[in-house]
């Protein structure tokens, strides 16, 4: 059972550059959510999903995108790079409800220059 | 969105009980305090959560005042890799109820020969 895998685990962006952060997830979690962590800092959540279709923006959703076209799915595209988006990205998935714990991915640490 | 205080850091001895206070003074009825740790860079790792009782599991217990407004996090016979960072969490119930999990900065918990 993998559970919440990342790709990459690192990459180096120039200035105005996109990519897309892979997250996929086996266990057939309705939720899932991405989060980003700069040094020294706690995670802040940058967009989330319910389900499939459904997405809805966190505390920091400017300047990146996502989608939800699958169950196990959820990428984060970055459309035009900039160096305050140099941080470490964590996803992660839960089950629905209030009383379930989310599981998290290893992270993709992301450097812009 | 309920929010925690949480020491910055703390220190404990190798083999005694590490307990880690949180407060959450404007819980709501059904929202759950949830706690999770960091180590290094990793992503965060589950360890405990509760709603009104207190609980136990392999890697901690969690003690919940009767008024909610605050809990403490036990971990009874810390090693040297329990060194990380203690994240105490109120899962929001909010209106659509999608229970997001909100991160605070933590407590840096330092386990010393």
């Amino acid at each position: 059972n993998a559970g919440v895998t990342q790709t990459p685990k690192f990459r180096i962006l120039k200035i105005g550059q996109s990519m897309t952060l892979q997250c996929t997830q086996d266990m057939n979690h309705n939720y899932m959510y991405w989060y980003r962590q700069d040094p020294g800092m706690g995670l802040k959540l940058i967009y989330y999903s319910v389900g499939a279709g459904i997405t809805d923006k966190g505390e920091v959703p400017n300047g990146y995108n996502v989608s939800r076209s699958t169950t196990e799915d959820f990428p984060l595209r970055l459309e035009l790079a900039a160096p305050s988006q140099t941080s470490v990205y964590f996803c992660a998935s839960g089950l629905t409800g209030l009383n379930t714990e989310a599981f998290f991915g290893q992270g993709t640490r992301l450097t812009v220059v | 969105d309920a929010k925690t205080t949480q020491p910055p850091s703390m220190d404990c001895a190798e083999g005694r009980a590490a307990n880690l206070p949180c407060n959450h003074s404007t819980i709501s009825g059904n929202e759950y305090v949830y706690w999770y740790r960091q180590i290094h860079s990793q992503g965060p790792q589950y360890i405990i959560h509760g709603l009104k009782n207190n609980e136990t599991n392999e890697m901690a217990s969690l003690i919940i005042t009767e008024d909610r407004k605050s809990s403490t996090l036990i971990l009874p016979h810390a090693t040297l890799r329990d060194t990380a960072v203690y994240y105490c969490i109120v899962r929001v119930a909010g209106s659509s109820n999608t229970g997001k999990l909100i991160f605070g900065q933590g407590t840096t918990l330092q386990v010393k020969p």
